[in-house]
């Protein structure tokens, strides 16, 4: 079983900031939390990663909260393109099982 | 750099065949993990191959097995084909030194099994 809970879909306006909460209370002190997304009969595409501090990337930045119980993904100024399926998830590195969940549906509408 | 490829793009077998699907790993990755992906669900793990050996396995029947060649590029077999087994599947390739670990997808292979 995922070790993460998403919201099933969101809606954000083009142009406007998205934010996609991850639940990940069961993280364990060597886990990683990843985020990859999915657009529509495509392969995954990593996005970004983080142990506990946040990170940006020129994709998107990453807010874990200090308990490591939450996080947020963020996309500063979504577009059309950024319509997809985000999947969190909580991997040790180098571990060798990736476990998805059902994602968070993201709709960024015009 | 030469990112992760798969064949073939789609596929059509009958239940009881069998199929060999297969993955060229990004340039400079040496572990190809493989993936199931239902439509409407999140990829499913299968196994993961490093240095030629299965390095870890999902809850998949052993009638799905794999290789990996020397290049790291990997074949995913499946015998004795089942309805339920028409799926997407994904070949992810990644690094096993250094901090980072993430994976790079393919484009998937679809097969129909009918």
């Amino acid at each position: 079983d995922a070790k993460t809970t998403q919201p099933t879909s969101m809606d954000c306006a083009e142009g406007r900031a998205a934010n996609l909460p991850c639940n990940h209370s069961t993280i364990s002190g060597n886990e990683y939390v990843y985020w990859y997304r999915q657009i529509h009969s495509q392969g995954p595409q990593y996005i970004i990663h983080g142990l506990k501090n946040n990170e940006t990337n020129e994709m998107a930045s990453l807010i874990i909260t200090e308990d490591r119980k939450s996080s947020t993904l963020i996309l500063p100024h979504a577009t059309l393109r950024d319509t997809a399926v985000y999947y969190c998830i909580a991997k040790e590195v180098g571990g060798f099982k990736t476990i998805f969940g059902a994602g968070t549906r993201l709709f960024v509408k015009a | 750099e030469t990112g992760v490829t798969q064949s073939p793009t789609h596929l059509i077998k009958t239940r009881g065949q069998q199929v060999t699907l297969r993955c060229s790993s990004q340039s400079g990755h040496n572990t190809v993990s493989w993936y199931q992906q239902a439509l409407g669900q999140g990829p499913q793990f299968i196994f993961q191959y490093y240095r030629e050996e299965e390095n870890g396995r999902g809850n998949f029947p052993p009638r799905f097995s794999g290789l990996q060649f020397p290049n790291y590029s990997s074949e995913l077999n499946v015998n004795a084909l089942e309805l339920d087994d028409s799926a997407l599947y994904l070949c992810a390739s990644s690094r096993t030194s250094g901090r980072d670990y993430e994976q790079y997808f393919g484009p998937g292979t679809r097969l129909t099994v009918t």
